[in-house]
């Protein structure tokens, strides 16, 4: 049941993109995206429902296919605080959240 | 001001000692959940608690593991008896925006078994 990302690291310079994905084989009610800082809580940063929308969070933006359950993270011109590792949360029913395995982004100057 | 404060922040115990664990939400929130992270590792999920009851619970949530909410406010984690292996970060967390389960998590609490 729980989502699988890829990849597992990547490291950017500031101002290159980034593509996070996640796939899950179950059927999903919706994706949601938590980053989370060294030594820090995982914090929300954006949830997709069902309908194939995309949303966006600064210069981060996601989509979600619903029927390939599956979802995409962006990270366009990155920035040095876009560092941390990043979740995808599948939720299948509405008393659980699967997280992935997460994906470490290190953005260097 | 966090939305869910948990204690202790850090505790340190030997093996076979029981543990609790609190989360205290300010709002008035009917869903909480307890995830656990190992160092390094991903964010598990234990177990949900919806209008004082348990709704969901995975299979690392065996006998060992029990949520109350005792008094209406304070939600405790209890390990009845500590292992090595439960050494990890657990994390409170609270549901957000009502018909979504966003979540916000508190700071965790880092529990140490030697």
């Amino acid at each position: 049941q729980q989502p699988v990302q890829s990849p597992q690291a990547v490291i950017l310079r500031e101002g290159e993109d980034a593509v996070i994905n996640c796939s899950s084989s179950k059927a999903l009610y919706s994706v949601h995206w938590y980053r989370q800082k060294h030594g820090e809580a995982p914090v929300f940063l954006m949830i997709l429902l069902k309908g194939g929308e995309q949303k966006g969070h600064e210069k981060i933006s996601a989509s979600f296919n619903e029927k390939k359950q599956q979802s995409s993270l962006y990270l366009t011109a990155s920035q040095l605080s876009y560092s941390g590792t990043y979740f995808c949360g599948t939720e299948i029913n509405d008393y659980k959240l699967s997280f992935g395995a997460g994906t470490t982004v290190t953005v260097r100057a | 001001e966090p939305e869910v404060t948990q204690t202790p922040s850090h505790q340190v115990t030997q093996m076979g000692q029981e543990v609790i664990l609190r989360c205290v939400p300010i709002s008035n929130h009917l869903y909480f959940y307890w995830y656990r992270q190992i160092l390094g590792q991903k964010v598990e999920f234990l177990v949900s608690f919806y209008n004082n009851e348990i709704s969901e619970k995975s299979e690392i949530f065996d006998d060992q593991f029990s949520v109350e909410r005792p008094d209406g406010s304070n939600f405790t984690l209890k390990i009845r008896s500590t292992k090595l292996e439960d050494s990890a970060m657990y994390f409170c967390a609270r549901q957000g925006i009502a018909g979504a389960n966003v979540l916000t998590f508190g700071a965790g609490s880092r529990l140490t078994v030697l």
